[in-house]
This record gives structure tokens, C-alpha cells and sequence, in this order.
């Protein structure tokens, strides 16, 4: 099947600082990728639909200057959370549509817990 | 926002019995879908029920789906403790929006 690889697993920053979320799918091309945000226990939130090339379509009330994604090949996505405050903490995870896979499902990255002091 | 509800939030059972959630949902849709996330992990794909289709089955897997009542619901069979985890249901709304809807998930726990 198709695998998505998402880095870091887990990243401690300090508040203010700006951090990077990579992924990559490996085996396949991913036109459109999306961002999602779960706090514990709760379900996942789509934070945006990152397209190959284009600007990302942010959800309602995601600020597009905080959460900044660029989508440069069809085989990567990032998102850079920027100037990280406490209340950014939160398990991020990014999946994509595999064209070949019937374009339907969603292929899951690992997800990303980030940690801001 | 999220698109649908599901029930219970929390089901707790003892292994070889089989468990059932259900999901609820507003909008028109072109198929609902069922994932599994393990603790602190990125979800997988279980199973995609098509907007015209009632049921559908894999392995110990069942799901139902009624249009009309905008619900699904996921049965477990001779469930194990390696069943153990979240469950959500997504769905894909009609109208070319080209996103998945999570609904709020059920966290089970088989006990051996």
C-alpha cells in the first residue's frame, strides 16, 4: 500500500521559535495533501488541503500566517508552525489521496506531537 | 467543522465479543469511510461504504449504511485485544469538496 512518512515524530521548542513539519509520500504522487490537528482524545480537525503548486485552502478560522504550508513537488508537503506558543501544542498529522488507490481513502503520516514550553 | 457524531464515545468489552459503533452525519455524501488509530499513531484505513451501497463487509468487519437516517454504523466480530483503539468514521461530502470529514471517534478497549 501506499506509505506516507511524516518527520519529526515528536519536537520540543520554546515559545516564539517556528517549527517544521515534513511529509513526504514515498511511493506514489499526492496532488492534494491534508493537515489535520487532534488534541487528546478528540477527533481530527482538517486544517487545510495542501495542493501541488498552488496555495492551500485554509479552513475556517486557521490562520494561514500561523500555520504556513507549501506543497513544492508532489511528493512533499510542509507545514511550519510559526512563532509556536503554549496553546499551539498539539499532535498534527498530515495524509494524502494516492492517484491509483481509487483516489477515495486517505493514506495517514504517523503524525507529529509537538511540545511548546 | 466536524461533520458527524459518533456512538458511544468509549465501549469497553471482553474479547470474543463483538463490538459496534455507530456514526452520524448532516450533509449529502458521496461515501463514508472508517479509520483506526492506535494511541499516538496516524490513522489507517479500514473500510469505504459508497453512497449506494448498504453494506459492505471485510473480514471481521461489517458496515452498514443508511442514507435516509444519515448513519453508519461499524461492527467488530470476535473482537481481540489487538482491536484495541480509536475508531472514527470521515465523510466524504458531496459537491466536489475533496475532503474527508472526521467524526468524533469511539475508543475501544478489549480485554482479554
Amino acid at each position: 500500500g501506499a506509505v506516507v512518512s511524516q518527520h519529526p515524530s515528536w519536537v520540543i521548542c520554546k515559545s516564539g521559535t517556528s517549527v517544521k513539519i515534513e511529509c513526504r509520500s514515498l511511493d506514489f504522487q499526492a496532488t492534494t495533501m491534508f493537515w489535520y490537528r487532534q488534541f487528546p482524545k478528540q477527533s481530527l480537525m482538517l486544517m487545510a488541503t495542501s495542493n501541488e503548486g498552488s496555495k492551500a485552502t485554509y479552513e475556517q478560522g486557521v490562520e494561514k500566517d500561523k500555520f504556513l504550508i507549501n506543497h513544492a513537488s508532489l511528493t512533499l508537503s510542509t507545514l511550519t508552525v510559526t512563532s509556536a506558543h503554549p496553546e499551539d501544542s498539539s499532535f498534527y498529522i498530515c495524509s494524502a489521496r494516492a492517484t491509483g488507490y481509487g483516489n477515495e481513502k486517505l493514506f495517514f503520516g504517523s503524525g507529529t506531537q509537538l511540545s511548546v514550553l | 467543522s466536524q461533520q458527524g457524531e459518533e456512538d458511544p464515545q468509549a465501549l469497553s468489552i471482553q474479547e470474543g465479543e463483538n463490538a459496534t459503533m455507530n456514526c452520524s452525519y448532516k450533509t449529502s455524501i458521496n461515501n463514508l469511510q472508517w479509520y483506526r488509530q492506535n494511541s499516538g499513531r496516524g490513522l489507517v484505513h479500514l473500510i469505504l461504504i459508497r453512497s449506494n451501497e448498504r453494506e459492505k463487509h471485510s473480514g471481521r468487519l461489517r458496515v452498514t449504511l443508511d442514507t435516509s437516517k444519515k448513519s453508519s454504523s461499524l461492527l467488530i466480530t470476535a473482537s481481540r485485544a489487538a482491536d484495541t483503539a480509536s475508531y472514527f468514521c470521515a465523510t466524504d461530502p458531496s459537491g466536489g469538496y475533496n475532503k474527508l470529514i472526521f467524526g468524533a471517534g469511539t475508543r475501544l478497549a478489549v480485554h482479554p
